[in-house]
């Protein structure tokens, strides 16, 4: 069992839609990340967060500590946010290494 | 700033054959990392410095794997012998603090036939 979980592995919308991805995560987490990889393989960091809400454009992220999950959001979502979207935790207890989450594959149709 | 630069950006060698992959972070970050990713796995730690210093390689597979970074401004991940099981593709990332935004490289694709 994955000690950080996604939901879904998969998602499709339509652009426009509101899209939700969701990470849970079973170890104590001092901080998550999410990341985002491209079509062509590139990995770019969206947010780090370790309490709160963060927003960057049509981006927000939102995290709970205690209830260890973490959501992102995708506002007005554009055929150009296809991609998969990766969440990963700095586990408390193991300094600087990333556990990650599995990915959700987004696709967002014209 | 060029970001992280990694080489070769594909590598297609045979088994048995030594690899050498090569990153070069973003000048003034002084935490390194080395990942892979393969699509059974997904991404996985493979090990990561803090000023030039291994401080977790607890990813490494095997002792057929190694990395150096002899400065601030470069580091070594080579694979000997290779292995067709080895084959995925290897990101590089740095970071200004150890637990810090990590930004990664564009990866290097290696298959070992």
């Amino acid at each position: 069992k994955n000690e950080v979980e996604q939901s879904p592995q998969n998602l499709t919308a339509q652009e426009g839609e509101f899209i939700t991805i969701n990470c849970s995560y079973s170890v104590g987490i001092s901080a998550l990340h999410w990341l985002q990889q491209h079509p062509g393989g590139g990995i770019v960091s969206l947010f780090m967060l370790s309490s709160g809400k963060k927003k960057h454009g049509r981006l927000i992220a939102t995290i709970n500590i205690q209830e260890k999950h973490s959501s992102l959001h995708i506002t007005a979502s554009h055929p150009r946010d296809s991609a998969v979207y990766i969440c990963a935790g700095h586990e408390e207890t193991s300094g600087s290494r990333l556990t990650f989450g599995e990915g959700t594959q987004l696709t967002v149709n014209p | 700033d060029a970001g992280v630069i990694q080489s070769p950006r594909h590598e297609v060698t045979e088994m048995g054959q030594e690899v050498t992959l090569r990153c070069k972070p973003i000048s003034g970050h002084n935490s390194l990392f080395w990942y892979r990713q393969t699509m059974m796995r997904g991404l996985e730690l493979l090990i990561y410095f803090n000023n030039n210093v291994p401080i977790d390689d607890s990813g490494m597979p095997e002792d057929r794997f190694s990395a150096k970074m002899p400065n601030a401004s470069f580091s070594t991940l080579k694979i000997q012998p290779s292995e067709p099981r080895d084959s995925a593709v290897y990101f590089c990332a740095s970071s200004l603090m150890s637990r810090g935004t990590q930004y990664f490289g564009p990866g290097t694709r290696l298959t070992v036939l």
